[in-house]
């Protein structure tokens, strides 16, 4: 099993709906990221999360410590939204990433 | 410029030739880290440095060897390249102060060993 499990691995959303992306990790962590890959491969950090509640813009992203869950949201959702988001948590046993596989988000006009 | 640089952006070599992948950053970050990205597979952690006489193994550093060079440059080496070493490579960097920590990620460079 991972130790960061995302969900759903694929999504295809219409313009306009709210999309929730999901992250469940079993390790004790002093952080969360999330990470958005578009098509061409570059990664670029969204958040960085050790407690509560972040916006950006349209995204939110949440965690909840306890639970050992987070979750991405977006709202009023975009073609442009479409990427690879990825999950990844800082152990805290060391100063290293370990990542979730990925969610596709695939938004159609 | 990019924060973190990677070069070349595409390869193509031929099974057992030796390959240099570069990364420069112009963060200030002390730690680098080499990523490696397959289809349906998270990315794994290939090498990683805290600073320039500290290098460590990642989980799957096998077949791979590092240098780095200075603060701001971290080489990936592949020795002798095989077919299952195709994949998307990332450098990385975080500032190693503070928890938790910020990450930047280069572009990314696609290797295709044929």
């Amino acid at each position: 099993k991972n130790e960061v499990e995302q969900s759903p691995q694929n999504l295809t959303a219409q313009e306009g709906e709210f999309i929730t992306i999901n992250c469940s990790y079993s390790v004790g962590i002093s952080a969360l990221h999330w990470l958005q890959q578009h098509p061409g491969g570059g990664i670029v950090s969204l958040f960085m999360l050790s407690s509560g509640k972040k916006k950006h813009g349209r995204l939110i992203a949440t965690i909840n410590i306890q639970e050992k869950h987070s979750s991405l949201h977006i709202t009023a959702s975009h073609p442009r939204d479409s990427a690879v988001y990825i999950c990844a948590v800082e152990e805290t046993s060391g100063s290293r990433l370990t990542f979730g596989e990925g969610t596709q988000l695939t938004v159609n006009p | 410029d990019a924060d973190v640089t990677q070069t070349p952006r595409n390869r193509i070599t031929k099974t057992g030739k030796r390959i240099m992948l570069e990364c420069s950053q112009t963060k200030g970050h002390d730690r680098m880290y080499w990523y490696r990205q397959d289809p349906g597979l998270g990315l794994r952690l290939i090498y990683y440095s805290f600073d320039v006489k500290d290098i460590n193994k990642g989980e799957i550093s096998d077949g791979y060897s590092v240098s780095r060079q200075a603060q701001a440059k971290f080489s990936l080496s592949l020795e002798s390249a095989i077919p299952n070493q195709t994949a998307l490579y990332f450098c990385a960097t975080s500032d190693g102060t503070g928890v938790p920590k910020g990450y930047t990620f280069g572009s990314g460079t696609r290797l295709t060993v044929v």
